[in-house]
């Protein structure tokens, strides 16, 4: 079946330039989760959201940064005025399991990501 | 900071077992210890996880030490296809907020 998929999947923006980030989990997840993955590093937890609801943003990495998931469904991450260390690689997943009960991390399935180059 | 550490780069012949250590001295009682791998250019994969006891699963074999401060994580029979950046990671079933740390970069060779 379809798994979660990113677009675009390589993005070039010129630094003060906005940048939208979309994710499409897998149909029927519940949780959605942004992640923020710099060059050699693990990933580092961003935000979930339960169905449209953002229910943790305490790893956005500042006021630039905004994620939302109006329909429950397919998310956006954006951010605003660029700068050079938001280059990194932005990876969504989705979890079938609803928030109040065990979040495994096993059930989460991430996406391919999407690589954000600021000049 | 990482929970875990782990050695940042192993190398294992194709057909042998690779095996992965990982140190987590402070772990508390009830977190799991989870494993994860990421192959290049792609997000990453659930592999195992493991409490107490050993586990194991079609991709791979947990190890927890009794005192449950360090694990293995064995592929039994490394593939070219098993290169890749494998993280350890403990945390609570019940939360989402994962450390996932820099991991360990297996490279499989023929």
């Amino acid at each position: 079946g379809a798994g979660v998929s990113q677009s675009p999947r390589y993005k070039v923006a010129k630094r003060g330039q906005d940048v939208a980030l979309r994710c499409d989990p897998i149909s029927g997840h519940v949780s959605l989760f942004w992640y923020q993955q710099a060059l050699g590093q693990g990933p580092e937890f961003l935000t979930y959201f339960q169905n449209e609801a953002q229910l943790d943003k305490s790893g956005l990495p500042s006021d630039r940064f905004f994620a939302e998931r109006p329909e429950g469904s397919v998310s956006t991450l954006k951010i605003q005025r660029t700068q050079q260390e938001d280059s990194a690689v932005y990876l969504c997943a989705s979890s079938l399991v609803a928030g109040g009960k065990a979040v495994k991390l096993e059930t989460q399935y991430f996406g391919p990501g999407t690589r954000l180059l600021v000049l | 900071d990482a929970k875990t550490t782990q050695p940042p780069s192993m190398d294992c012949a194709e057909g042998r077992a690779a095996n992965l250590p990982c140190n987590h001295s402070t772990i508390s009682g009830n977190e799991y210890v989870y494993w994860y791998r990421q192959i290049h250019s792609q997000g990453p994969q659930y592999i195992i996880h493991g409490l107490k006891n050993n586990e194991t699963n079609e991709m791979a074999s947990l190890i927890i030490t009794e005192d449950r401060k360090s694990s293995t994580l064995i592929l039994p029979h490394a593939t070219l296809r098993d290169t890749a950046v494998y993280y350890c990671i403990v945390g609570y079933s019940g939360t989402y907020k994962y450390i996932f740390g820099t991991g360990t970069r297996l490279k499989v060779l023929a």
